[in-house]
This record gives structure tokens, C-alpha cells and sequence, in this order.
């Protein structure tokens, strides 16, 4: 069964750092694009990133570019979120998402989520 | 962008009736790139459809989609007590992949 496990919320003050992590298992990793979806409480599903099943291909939405970093390591079938310099507009639950073969894919398995607070 | 507006914004029906549920394109999107989730309270989202009208994996035959121009459905036939949720149209055919608002269909 695919399983996708988020890791790396937690609080954080306004223009700091936090890395997300998302451990994938019961699929070949590296042949899947991978994303991330944030969810702000009581709002919307809002798409952040994607990256391709190689690695050398990655997109963003406007408002983290320069400031997200999304990777992954098919040694570890880990993927990974880096951000900096948050916002309190980032504070959301931060799904890890399992793509297809090309980036143009629907999100057909999701994690349970994690949560990123950004306060002071 | 792809603006993706849904409507209505909240549908009050009874278990047992027909929900028909309306996502609107500000811009050509090919059906093969229209996906529909269902997320349930505290859950992660749900794949329902992709392509506009391909079932996922799983999912009952009761949910349907599908696609004219600009516009997309999503229909489930009859309404049972598990699929009062709120449901989100994506397009994943150009960056950056958007969502609808999401149409939250309650119990009457």
C-alpha cells in the first residue's frame, strides 16, 4: 500500500526556517512526480510545489518562490520542503502529495498532513 | 493562472439525492487535466475523478464527472450519509496548478 508519512511541523516565528519531510514506501519513488499542498485553517486546498521523478524539474506557486526549496532523495524515497523567511500567511497544514509519471498528474495518494504555525 | 470557480458554495440535500456540483474555468482547460477530491473533517483530500471523468481507484460508480468547454461537473447519483464532505475541482494541466473554492454539500 502506498504510504506517505509528513514530518518537520511545528511553530515557528515569522521569518524563520522549517524543513518538511515526507517518507514514501509501497511505490517505485523515483518514477512519480511529488508535491506539496497547503491548507490554511478553515480555508482552501492551495498547491505550493511540484517536483518531477528525476528531481531536475521543480515548479512553485508566486508567493514562495525564493523562499520554498522542494527536493527529494530516491536513495531515502524521502521527499523534502524547505522554507524560509515565513509568513504568517504560511501557517497552514502542509500535505505531502504522490503525482504520476509526468508532472501533469493528479494527486491520486495524500499524507495525513503536518502543521506549520508561524507566530510570535 | 487558471481561475477555477465553484458553485454552489454550500449544497443542503437529503441522503438519497442527486448532488450536481459546478466547477467553471476562467480559461481553456483540457479534460485531461480536471481532477475533482472529496475532504472530510480532519482528513486529507480524497482523488475522485481525474481526466474530468475517470473514476480513481476505488471509487463508487455513483460519483461521475464530466466536462463541456469551460465548464466541469461533478454528480453523485445518489447521495449516501458518507458523502456529505466538501468537495475540490483542480487543474493540473499548467502552472500553477490551481483549486476551485470547494463546494460543501451538507445533510438537509
Amino acid at each position: 500500500d502506498v504510504q506517505l508519512l509528513e514530518s518537520g511541523g511545528g511553530l515557528v516565528q515569522p521569518g524563520g526556517s522549517l524543513r518538511l519531510s515526507c517518507a514514501a514506501s509501497g511505490f517505485r519513488f523515483s518514477s512519480y512526480a511529488m508535491g506539496w499542498v497547503r491548507q490554511a485553517p478553515g480555508k482552501g486546498l492551495e498547491w505550493v510545489s511540484t517536483i518531477s521523478g528525476s528531481g531536475d524539474t521543480t515548479y512553485y506557486t508566486d508567493s514562495v518562490k525564493g523562499r520554498f526549496t522542494i527536493s527529494r532523495d530516491s536513495s531515502k524515497n524521502t521527499l523534502y520542503l524547505q522554507m524560509h523567511s515565513l509568513r504568517d500567511e504560511d501557517t497552514a497544514v502542509y500535505y505531502c502529495a504522490k503525482g504520476g509519471r509526468i508532472a501533469a498528474a493528479a494527486t491520486d495518494y495524500w499524507g495525513q498532513g503536518t502543521l506549520v504555525t508561524v507566530s510570535s | 493562472e487558471t481561475v477555477l470557480t465553484q458553485s454552489p458554495g454550500t449544497l443542503s440535500l437529503s441522503p438519497g439525492e442527486r448532488a450536481t456540483l459546478s466547477c467553471r474555468a476562467s480559461q481553456s482547460v483540457s479534460s485531461t487535466f480536471l481532477a475533482w477530491y472529496q475532504q472530510k473533517p480532519g482528513q486529507a483530500p480524497r482523488l475522485l475523478i481525474y481526466g474530468a471523468s475517470s473514476r480513481a481507484t476505488g471509487i463508487p460508480d455513483r460519483f461521475s464527472g464530466s466536462a463541456s468547454g469551460t465548464d466541469f461537473t461533478l454528480t453523485i447519483s445518489r447521495l449516501e450519509p458518507e458523502d456529505f464532505a466538501v468537495y475540490y475541482c483542480q487543474q493540473y494541466g499548467s502552472s500553477p496548478l490551481t483549486f476551485g473554492g470547494g463546494t460543501k454539500v451538507e445533510i438537509k
